[in-house]
């Protein structure tokens, strides 16, 4: 049982470049979502999934998309990255029975120059 | 939406010595508010957590109060001991509605002096 795993753990990418993270989860869980970790401001969800093929927009989707077309993996896709997008981006999911315990992946760190 | 604030942002304490970190919410109708820590490097892992129904909840050297009327709800570490260094994070969310958004605080940068 892996729980959360996200793919890659390092990425730098240009101004204007494309890259899809990848969220993996073995648990069987419903709820996925990704978020946003910048300094001194927490973390901010930019989208979730409450199941498979259905997406929803979080506090600060602009400039992100995902897709969850199936139900263990949640992609988050960077169409025209930006500097402003420099982060770590984390996963987690939660089931929707029983307790409401979010598991979060290790993370991504990505710089956008 | 919901607000959460955090506070103090960093705190620096004694080895054995007591820390307390402490959050508001804006939407009363949270019910549920887990407490993540955050080792550098790492996602953040639950610690505990409480429900709207319960005032208080303690897990050996670690508790957290609830006060529903003033909206706010405190991390409490007693006996703090070097491996509790590292960023505490609270949230606050509406459990049983779509998705079981949290709203995250800034995060409390936690360093335990030996």
């Amino acid at each position: 049982n892996a729980g959360v795993t996200q793919t890659p753990k390092f990425r730098v990418l240009k101004t204007g470049q494309s890259m899809t993270l990848l969220c993996a989860q073995d648990m069987n869980h419903e709820y996925m979502y990704w978020y946003r970790q910048d300094p001194g401001m927490g973390l901010r969800l930019i989208h979730y999934s409450v199941g498979e093929g259905t997406t929803a927009k979080g506090e600060v989707p602009d400039g992100y998309n995902v897709s969850r077309l199936k139900k263990q993996n949640f992609l988050l896709g960077l169409e025209s990255a930006a500097p402003s997008q420099t982060s770590v981006y984390f996963c987690a999911s939660i089931s929707n029975r029983g307790n409401d315990e979010q598991y979060f992946g290790p993370g991504t760190r990505l710089t956008v120059t | 939406g919901e607000n959460v604030e955090q506070h103090p942002s960093t705190l620096s304490v004694q080895e054995g010595d007591s820390a307390v970190i402490k959050c508001t919410y804006s939407d009363s109708a949270s019910n549920y508010f887990p407490w993540y820590k955050q080792e550098l490097g790492k996602g953040p892992q639950l610690i505990i957590d409480i429900r709207s129904n319960v005032g208080e909840k303690k897990d050996q050297r670690i508790a957290v109060t609830l006060n529903k009327t003033a909206k706010h709800f405190s991390l409490h570490i007693t006996e703090t001991q070097p491996e509790d260094s590292a960023v505490y994070f609270c949230a606050a969310s509406i459990r049983g509605t779509s998705g079981s958004r949290l709203t995250f605080g800034e995060g409390t940068q936690l360093t335990v002096n030996p």
